[in-house]
Formats: C-alpha cells, sequence, structure tokens
C-alpha cells in the first residue's frame, strides 16, 4: 500500500511560538493532501485540502492564519501551527490521495503538547 | 447534516471468534466506503474498501458488506486475533467532487485470549 509519513511525530512547544509538521508521501505521487486533527477517544476531524500548487481549502472553523498549509510539491505538505496555545494540543494527522484514486493514506500522525 | 454512525462504541470478541463492526451512513449519495484501523498513537490504516455498485468485497481474513437499501456498512474480520484489537473507522465518500472522507465515531475491538 501507499506510504504516508509525518514529521516530527511528538513535539512540545511554548505557548506563543510556531510548530511545523512534515507529511510526506513515500511512493507515491499525492496531487491532494487532508490534514485532520484528533482528539482523544474522537474520530477524525478534517482541517483542510491541499491541492498541489493551490491554496489550501479550510473546512468551517479552522482559522487559516493559525494552521498555514503549504503543499509546494506532489510529495510534500505541511501544516505549520502558528502562535500556539494549550488548546492546540491536539494529535494531527495528514493523508495523501493520488490524482486517480478516491482511497486517502495516512500518515503515523504527530502529537503536539503546547504548554 | 449528513453523518457516519456506528451502532456499537466497544466490542469485546473472543480470541479465534468471528468479529462484526457495523456502521450506519446517512448520505444516500456516497458512492465510496472504506474502513480503517486505528491503533493507539498511530494513524488510520486502510483495511478494505467497497463501491457502491458492490454488496460485498472479501480481503485477507476480512470481509466488508454494503446494504444501500438501508445504508448500512460492516466489516467483519475472520479469527480475531490480538492483534486486531484497535478502533475501527468506517468512512464515505461521494465521489466526483473534492471526494472528502466523513469519518464514523469509531469502533474499539477488544480480544479477549
Amino acid at each position: 500500500g501507499a506510504v504516508v509519513s509525518q514529521h516530527p511525530s511528538r513535539v512540545i512547544c511554548k505557548s506563543g511560538t510556531s510548530v511545523k509538521i512534515e507529511c510526506r508521501s513515500l511512493d507515491f505521487q499525492a496531487t491532494t493532501m487532508f490534514w485532520y486533527r484528533q482528539f482523544p477517544k474522537k474520530s477524525l476531524m478534517l482541517m483542510a485540502t491541499s491541492n498541489e500548487g493551490s491554496k489550501a481549502t479550510y473546512e468551517q472553523g479552522v482559522e487559516k492564519d493559525k494552521f498555514l498549509i503549504n503543499h509546494a510539491s506532489l510529495t510534500l505538505s505541511t501544516l505549520t501551527v502558528t502562535s500556539a496555545h494549550p488548546e492546540d494540543s491536539s494529535f494531527y494527522i495528514c493523508s495523501g490521495r493520488g490524482a486517480s484514486t478516491d482511497t486517502q493514506y495516512f500518515g503515523p500522525g504527530t502529537r503536539l503538547t503546547v504548554l | 447534516g449528513e453523518s457516519v454512525g456506528l451502532h456499537l462504541p466497544t466490542l469485546s470478541v473472543q480470541e479465534g471468534d468471528n468479529s462484526i463492526i457495523n456502521c450506519a451512513y446517512s448520505n444516500s449519495a456516497s458512492d465510496y466506503f472504506i474502513w480503517y484501523k486505528q491503533e493507539s498513537g498511530k494513524g488510520p490504516q486502510f483495511i478494505i474498501d467497497i463501491r457502491s455498485n458492490m454488496d460485498k468485497r472479501q480481503g485477507q481474513r476480512v470481509t466488508v458488506l454494503l446494504n444501500k437499501t438501508v445504508k448500512h456498512l460492516s466489516l467483519q474480520i475472520a479469527a480475531t486475533q490480538p492483534g486486531d484489537s484497535a478502533v475501527y473507522f468506517c468512512a464515505e465518500i461521494l465521489t466526483g467532487t473534492a471526494s472528502k472522507l466523513t469519518f464514523g465515531t469509531g469502533t474499539r475491538l477488544q480480544v479477549t485470549l
């Protein structure tokens, strides 16, 4: 199956700082990448959808200026949490989808803790 | 709004028995469905998928059944093993649009020895 990686797997930062999370498709070209957030014992909540070379489309209620998404290549998308606060602490998961498929393949997730 | 839900939040199964995880979806226009397995602290792992023009699809030890009449999806795991313990999510997609996944709430499968 298709493999998606995320880096870092775990990050702790101070309140007010920014954190960048990378999502890479390792063995396929992800024309579309998705970013999700997951709270403990809850389902995944879609934050935004990004197509390579285009601006991301954010879901309702997600602040685009706080969660900056860049999808500059077919194998890399980044999520930057700007001016992080403790309420941003969560499990962030990305997924990638190729051009000729509807199936999303997920990364292993990044645990963000904001102190 | 449209949603995908699961009947049972937790399912406890004895090792070696078969597991059946159910899912109800409400968007009758959805035409593609995926089951994912998520272990603690990890991302969802693709298990099996099915399109709306099929009723059944089999994989290795897993079978997905789709009943469009009652908008019901199920995942059957044969000879359940301890490694099957995880949270299982069904997800629906309306293809041809942004093809965004709508996830169900998840069912935790506990395999007892």
